[in-house]
C-alpha cells in the first residue's frame, strides 16, 4: 500500500493567517492526489483534486500543488470557517489511501 | 445536486454481518464507482473498497475476505456487507461518489456518515 505522511500532524493559526500543509507519498503518484476538509461531526468535503485543480465552489483562497512525492495545501488567509482537519488521498494504486490528517485550530 | 444517503442498523453483534446501504438521489447512479469509507471514533479515514455499477470492484486487501459490494440500479441503491465483524470495525460508515475513471478518482459528494457499534 502507498503510506501518505501529512505534517504536521497539527496547528495552531490565527484569522488571516497564511496556513501550509504538507503530503509526502511513500512512492511516487504523480498528480494522483486530493484533499479533503472534515468538521466535527460532518463528513469530509472535496478541496482539491489532482494535486491542484480546485473543485467546484470551493474558495480561492484554497490552492494545491506538487507532484511525484510532494504535495502542499495552502490556505492563503485563514478565515474562521477554515479550522477543521484536512486529509489528503491518493489514487494513484488500489487501495486509495489517506493521510492520517492535519487539525488546523486556534 | 446529487445526494447520498447511509442507511442500516446502527448495532451489529461481534461475529455477524454489518450490512449497509447508501441511496443515491439527484442522478443516475450509472456510470460512475460508488465508494465505501470508514472512520472510527476520533481516528482517520480508511477506504473500504469501490464498486462500478457494471459490478467491477476493487476491495481494500485488509478488508477484502470480509467485504462484499453490490449494486441496484433499478434502486438507485449500492451496499455494503461486512462479515464476521468484531470491535475494531466500530465506525461511522460513508458512502461516496467517485467519477468514471480507473484512477483519476476523487470523492464527491459523501453521505453524511452512520454509526455502526459493534457490541453484544
Amino acid at each position: 500500500d502507498i503510506q501518505m505522511t501529512q505534517s504536521p500532524s497539527s496547528l495552531s493559526a490565527s484569522v488571516g493567517d497564511r496556513v501550509t500543509i504538507t503530503c509526502r507519498a511513500s512512492q511516487s503518484i504523480s498528480s494522483y492526489l486530493n484533499w479533503y476538509q472534515q468538521k466535527p461531526g460532518r463528513a469530509p468535503k472535496l478541496l482539491i483534486y489532482l494535486a491542484s485543480s480546485l473543485h467546484s465552489g470551493v474558495p480561492s483562497r484554497f490552492s494545491g500543488s506538487g507532484s511525484g512525492t510532494d504535495f502542499t495545501l495552502t490556505i492563503s488567509s485563514l478565515q474562521s470557517e477554515d479550522f477543521a482537519t484536512y486529509y489528503c488521498q491518493q489514487t494513484s494504486n488500489t487501495p486509495w489511501t489517506f493521510g492520517q490528517g492535519t487539525k488546523v485550530e486556534v | 445536486q446529487v445526494q447520498l444517503q447511509e442507511s442500516g442498523p446502527g448495532l451489529v453483534k461481534p461475529s455477524e454481518t454489518l450490512s449497509l446501504t447508501c441511496t443515491v438521489s439527484g442522478d443516475s447512479i450509472s456510470g460512475y464507482y460508488w465508494n465505501w469509507i470508514r472512520q472510527p471514533a476520533g481516528k482517520g479515514l480508511e477506504w473500504i473498497g469501490r464498486i462500478y455499477t457494471s459490478g467491477y470492484n476493487n476491495y481494500n486487501p485488509s478488508l477484502k475476505s470480509r467485504v462484499t459490494m453490490s449494486v441496484d440500479t433499478s434502486k438507485n441503491q449500492f451496499s455494503l456487507k461486512l462479515n464476521s465483524v468484531s470491535a475494531a470495525d466500530t465506525a461511522v460508515y460513508f458512502c461516496a461518489k467517485g467519477t468514471y475513471y480507473e484512477r483519476l478518482d476523487w470523492f464527491d459528494p459523501w453521505g453524511q456518515g452512520i454509526l455502526v457499534t459493534v457490541s453484544s
